[in-house]
């Protein structure tokens, strides 16, 4: 079974909007990762949260985690057209494994 | 720098034909993990090998899925024999040392989209 769970499953904003994405999770966690997949193609890693950090950042993106409710989010400041693509959080468990969640699918309207 | 290489990207096939596909992780990558994608189940994690060795395949739907890791430049998966409900997109993805310290963080192909008639 999917070990993350996704929230809303389809966005669509405004260009310039930002756009949040959440992830809720079932176990215990080393990291949490986010990923970005365009129409067609294979999945791009776009940021990692360890299991003690409450937050990152890097460039337009923001990331949280609450271990305490097994969640995570993702926000993308100032959104653009070419943001549109689906949203994968996956979650690394101490088994090695890499599990994903079902996605977000993003759409960035003109 | 190459990355993950998968072929075919494409492949129809009928149903009961055995199926191949392939993959060629990132060099110095130890870890090779092979996805499934569909509209209905999301990304499947089938099986995964470290050091060419499989580690979990608990993923692995049927008997007639398999996979194998012969050196650290390959891996196959292979169905056979094959089932419309097998369509999907498959994905190799590959990472170097998962550990406590390191992230895990994934190089995925792109992918092999595969329909069985």
């Amino acid at each position: 079974s999917q070990q993350g769970e996704e929230d809303p499953q389809a966005l669509s904003i405004q260009e310039g909007e930002n756009a949040t994405m959440n992830c809720s999770y079932k176990t215990s966690i080393n990291n949490l990762q986010w990923y970005r997949q365009n129409s067609g193609r294979g999945l791009v890693h776009l940021i990692l949260i360890r299991s003690n950090e409450r937050e990152k950042h890097s460039g337009r993106l923001r990331v949280t985690l609450d271990t305490s409710k097994k969640s995570s989010s993702l926000l993308i400041t100032a959104s653009r057209a070419a943001d549109t693509a689906s949203y994968f959080c996956a979650v690394y468990s101490s088994a090695s494994k890499i599990i994903f969640g079902s996605g977000t699918r993003l759409s960035i309207r003109p | 720098d190459a990355g993950v290489i998968q072929s075919p990207r494409h492949e129809v096939t009928e149903m009961g034909q055995e199926v191949t596909l392939r993959c060629k992780p990132i060099s110095g990558h130890d870890y090779l993990f092979w996805y499934r994608q569909t509209m209905m189940r999301g990304l499947e994690l089938l099986i995964y090998f470290n050091n060419n060795v499989p580690i979990d395949d608990s993923g692995m739907p049927e008997d007639r899925f398999s996979a194998k890791m012969p050196n650290a430049s390959f891996s196959t998966l292979k169905i056979q024999p094959s089932e419309p409900r097998d369509s999907a997109v498959y994905f190799c993805a590959s990472t170097v040392r998962i550990g406590t310290v390191n992230t895990g963080e994934l190089f995925f192909g792109e992918g092999s989209r595969l329909t069985v008639l």
